[in-house]
């Protein structure tokens, strides 16, 4: 099992209010994602981080935002949850891989997300 | 453009059978394969990865081939267990990036039935 955890599991929530989803990892891992993932559909990136102070967009485009103050920890917000927001949402983390070969990445337990 | 696609979408086999998912991948360049195994409601868990010189590899029961010549992969799993019932993802990372891009298939849903 990867040390990488994710709070809260699930999570039911009403139109307009701000959420923030947990994400910590103690493997000192420098790269964190978060992806999306529908039932029965891919996993889509939505948000990345190469390290402290760094985050990026992913594929997906999200009204989320993220931050990354400590290596630890990558937590992901929506201002105004909306019910189109309703998903699973993963998150991961990867060693700096040397050369251009991806690092495994190791995934929580992701947080289902209802929003009514 | 880069797309992973997997088959078949879903599968019932009995407990103890042998069975057989397939991913063909369209991404390049190509850096390594993986299949990752995903409890419902849980996050996918790596279960084996190639890269491009490998062309099979095992864990227990679990044997992933890769013809990267073909760019198709297949993974095999022996005397299934009803543990085994869950969605199998196959994963593409892509080496033309910093980020090791990876590219997801929609995953193989899998019921072992007693």
């Amino acid at each position: 099992e990867a040390d990488i955890y994710q709070t809260p599991r699930y999570l039911v929530i009403g139109t307009g209010k701000k959420i923030t989803l947990e994400c910590s990892q103690t493997m000192g891992h420098d790269k964190m994602y978060w992806y999306q993932q529908d039932p029965g559909m891919e996993l889509h990136l939505i948000h990345y981080s190469y390290g402290v102070n760094s985050t990026e967009k992913g594929d997906l485009s999200s009204e989320s935002t993220v931050s990354r103050i400590r290596t630890e920890h990558f937590p992901l917000t929506l201002e105004s949850a909306r019910p189109s927001h309703t998903s699973q949402y993963l998150c991961a983390s990867s060693e700096s891989a040397s050369g251009r070969a991806a690092a495994e990445q190791y995934f929580g337990p992701g947080t289902r997300l209802t929003v009514t | 453009k880069n797309q992973v696609e997997q088959s078949p979408q879903s599968l019932i086999i009995l407990e103890g059978k042998n069975c057989t998912l397939q991913c063909n991948y369209t991404v390049s360049p190509f850096s390594n394969l993986r299949w990752y195994k995903q409890d419902t409601g849980r996050g996918p868990v790596s279960l084996t990865i190639m890269t491009f010189s490998e062309n099979t590899k095992s864990n227990g029961r679990y044997t992933a081939t890769l013809d990267a010549d073909t760019k198709q992969s297949s993974l095999h799993i022996t005397a299934s267990q009803l543990s085994d019932s869950a969605s199998y993802i196959c994963v593409v990372s892509d080496r033309g990036s910093t980020l090791g891009r990876l590219y997801f298939g929609r995953g193989t849903q899998l019921t072992v039935w007693p």
